[in-house]
């Protein structure tokens, strides 16, 4: 299976800040997802990323809020943009074994916004 | 659309009890399911899985048949163990939509005590 890494492992941030977190995988893959998860609460997708192409964002999510960089096939980054105490949550990246038919995630990135 | 829908928890067992843990799906393809673990303060690891009706997913003495009559993909284990402690999210995927995106059901914290 892949091994993914995410930075920062956790943070605490200002609300009106912006927050990157970096998602790296160790061997090439097409697609990455990243998920959302509320304290206390299930995963919700944010958006798919394919290298090479824009985004595509769940119903629920923008990019001017969740801006996603995809610059190569190991490698993706979430921005989130603008904090409030409302996106407090655990930012989890994942990758499709597209071979396996599964998906894999990465440690996930804990985020406290004050 | 697709939904997951899982017992409701937490769930509190002795060590060495049965275990099930009830899930239930809808999907209007032929999805394939997934039974998913957290472990305290980390990320989602894949349990098992099931592509396909009649289909038994097993891992660390984790079961989980495919029923497409009942449309459920419910988690058993003979005997569990304090280590068994974390949340347990079943999920699907559903390869008519596209893209491998997971739908996850709301998670179900287990407890085991000794």
């Amino acid at each position: 299976s892949a091994v993914i890494s995410q930075k920062p492992s956790r943070d605490i941030c200002q609300r009106g800040t912006s927050l990157t977190i970096q998602c790296q995988v160790d061997s090439q893959v097409t697609m990455m997802f990243w998920y959302r998860q509320q304290p206390g609460q299930s995963l919700t997708l944010i958006a798919t990323a394919n290298q090479g192409s824009e985004a595509t964002y769940e119903s629920g999510f923008v990019i001017d809020k969740f801006p996603i960089s995809r610059p190569n096939l190991t490698f993706s980054t979430l921005t989130v943009s603008n904090m409030s105490p409302e996106d407090s949550s655990i930012y989890l990246c994942s990758v499709d074994d597209v071979a396996r038919g599964t998906q894999y995630f990465g440690p996930g990135t804990r985020l406290l916004v004050l | 659309g697709n939904s997951v829908t899982q017992m409701e928890g937490p769930v509190t067992l002795s060590e060495e009890a049965f275990l099930t843990i009830n899930c239930t799906y809808t999907a209007t393809g032929y999805p394939s399911l997934f039974w998913y673990v957290q472990y305290p303060g980390e990320g989602l690891q894949l349990l098992l899985k099931a592509t396909k009706a009649d289909d038994k997913g097993s891992n660390k003495g984790f079961e989980a048949t495919y029923r497409k009559e009942t449309t459920s993909f419910h988690l058993e284990k003979g005997s569990v163990q304090v280590s068994d402690s974390a949340v347990y999210f079943c999920a699907l995927s559903d390869p008519s939509q596209g893209a491998q995106k997971l739908v996850f059901g709301q998670g179900t914290r287990l407890t085991i005590n000794p």
